[in-house]
């Protein structure tokens, strides 16, 4: 069966910190894994996704995420967090040429001056 | 170039009324999904539509019926709402493997 888990509900981080945000998947076929962010009141943006090639991908606002598919994780990165980067990140699994996502439960991040 | 809109923003209903939830896009997508966002939960997948002309099933159907208009829109409507269908609704549409999403729909059934 497919899943995401996202195993911190919620992260606080003070503004400069580095930050990591786990992902782990289980999936039957080759998965598309994605990173997306949302801002309160808003909908869900694309960070980041990843599908095949070199492990470490970079995306937009400086985040990152490196696949490792020996421990089914993806894990996203940011050196130095920014008060605005306070938001709910999700991380979202799928087929490549399927038609269904699965999305994980969510990690609140909330950045402290 | 508006991306996706959805309509209305917000609505409170009663136990037993029926509403539909607009969604478009104007990026000329094959792809539309119906999600729905609850606390702790994540995103849940309704409906989703690969074509014009097509609808399936996803993870949580149960009380919802979808109408693929035509390609820039697809519709979501609950006939009978029930408070468990309180939630926040997210329409998305898919260029290749990347979805993206309208500002949702709040929908309060008490």
């Amino acid at each position: 069966a497919q899943s995401v888990t996202q195993p911190d509900i919620h992260i606080t981080v003070s503004e400069g910190a580095s930050l990591e945000l786990r992902c782990n998947y289980s999936y039957g076929a080759t998965p598309y894994l994605f990173w997306y962010v949302q801002s309160p009141g808003q909908g869900l943006q694309l960070l980041l996704k990843y599908f095949s090639g070199d492990t470490l991908v970079q995306g937009i606002k400086g985040f990152e995420a490196e696949f490792k598919r020996s421990q089914s994780s993806f894990n996203l990165r940011k050196p130095s967090v920014h008060w605005s980067d306070a938001a709910e990140y999700f991380c979202a699994v799928g087929a490549i040429a399927g038609n269904q996502f699965y999305f994980g439960t969510g990690t609140s991040l909330t950045v402290i001056p | 170039n508006a991306g996706v809109t959805q309509t209305p923003k917000f609505q409170v209903l009663k136990t037993g009324q029926s509403m539909t939830l607009q969604c478009a896009q104007d990026m000329n997508h094959n792809s539309m999904y119906w999600y729905r966002q609850d606390p702790g939960m994540g995103l849940r997948l309704i409906y989703y539509s690969a074509s014009e002309g097509t609808t399936d099933k996803g993870e949580v159907p149960n009380g919802y019926n979808v109408s693929r208009l035509n390609k820039r829109e697809f519709s979501l409507r609950l006939e009978s709402a029930a408070p468990s269908q309180t939630s926040v609704y997210f329409c998305a549409s898919r260029r290749e493997e990347t979805q993206y999403f309208g500002p949702g729909t709040r929908l309060l059934v008490l």
